[in-house]
């Protein structure tokens, strides 16, 4: 158990819709980041936060976007939804924005949608 | 952040040493190499970094070549449970992760 919690588990949904994936961090870690793993892209990173504001920006699509709130919880927000979403969806999280340094990441179980 | 190159798959028997090379030539000289594992759609792991000395710690040891453009993983004693997608990683820039296809380690009994 890495202490980053993801909710929900799997994800049904249809496409043209809205859906929102929610993640707490380890307790402590200012750093949160997701990542989305389709089986054609592999893992790909989309998005940093650090202490509620973003810091880095990956091959985010502009139908998507992400925040962190004050109690450092995150959430991806995943709009007008086609078949090409349909994806495993990790969050990660760390105590460091230092890039330079050591800097493990602890990943969640991930959130799997299927875009129907 | 340094390319890296993996073999797609590996096998090894249970209880042998399991060594998994990465190529990472473009690497430049204060970017670490990282090593991930990810063991069946379970969310990736950390096992090990390195910048320019061996490291060993309780999972595996990291054998990085003194030019630094290639570096080798080592599962001491490979388990069952060590089957998994192992992914090296060069350099990290803002803190996100470049994962490329890794190799797929199949540890068979």
């Amino acid at each position: 158990d890495s202490g980053v919690t993801q909710t929900p588990k799997h994800l049904i949904t249809a496409t043209g819709q809205r859906v929102t994936l929610r993640c707490s961090p380890r307790s402590g870690d200012l750093s949160v980041y997701w990542y989305q793993q389709s089986l054609d892209q592999g893992l790909q990173f989309l998005i940093q936060y650090y202490n509620g504001e973003e810091r880095a920006k990956g091959n985010i699509l502009e139908r998507f976007s992400a925040q962190q709130f004050p109690d450092l919880h995150s959430e991806l927000n995943l709009s007008s939804l086609e078949l090409g979403d349909s994806a495993l969806y990790f969050c990660a999280s760390s105590d460091s924005f230092l890039a330079q340094r050591y800097n493990e990441q602890f990943f969640g179980p991930g959130t799997r949608l299927t875009v129907l | 952040d340094a390319k890296t190159t993996q073999p797609p798959s590996m096998d090894c028997a249970e209880g042998r040493a399991a060594n998994l090379p990465c190529n990472h030539s473009t690497i430049s000289g204060n970017e670490y190499v990282y090593w991930y594992r990810q063991i069946h759609s379970q969310g990736p792991q950390y096992i090990i970094h390195g910048l320019k000395n061996n490291e060993t710690n309780e999972m595996a040891s990291l054998i990085i070549t003194e030019d630094r453009k290639s570096s080798t993983l080592i599962l001491p004693h490979a388990t069952l449970r060590d089957t998994a997608v192992y992914y090296c990683i060069g350099g990290l820039t803002l803190g996100r992760l470049y994962f490329g296809r890794g190799t797929q380690l199949t540890v068979w009994p």
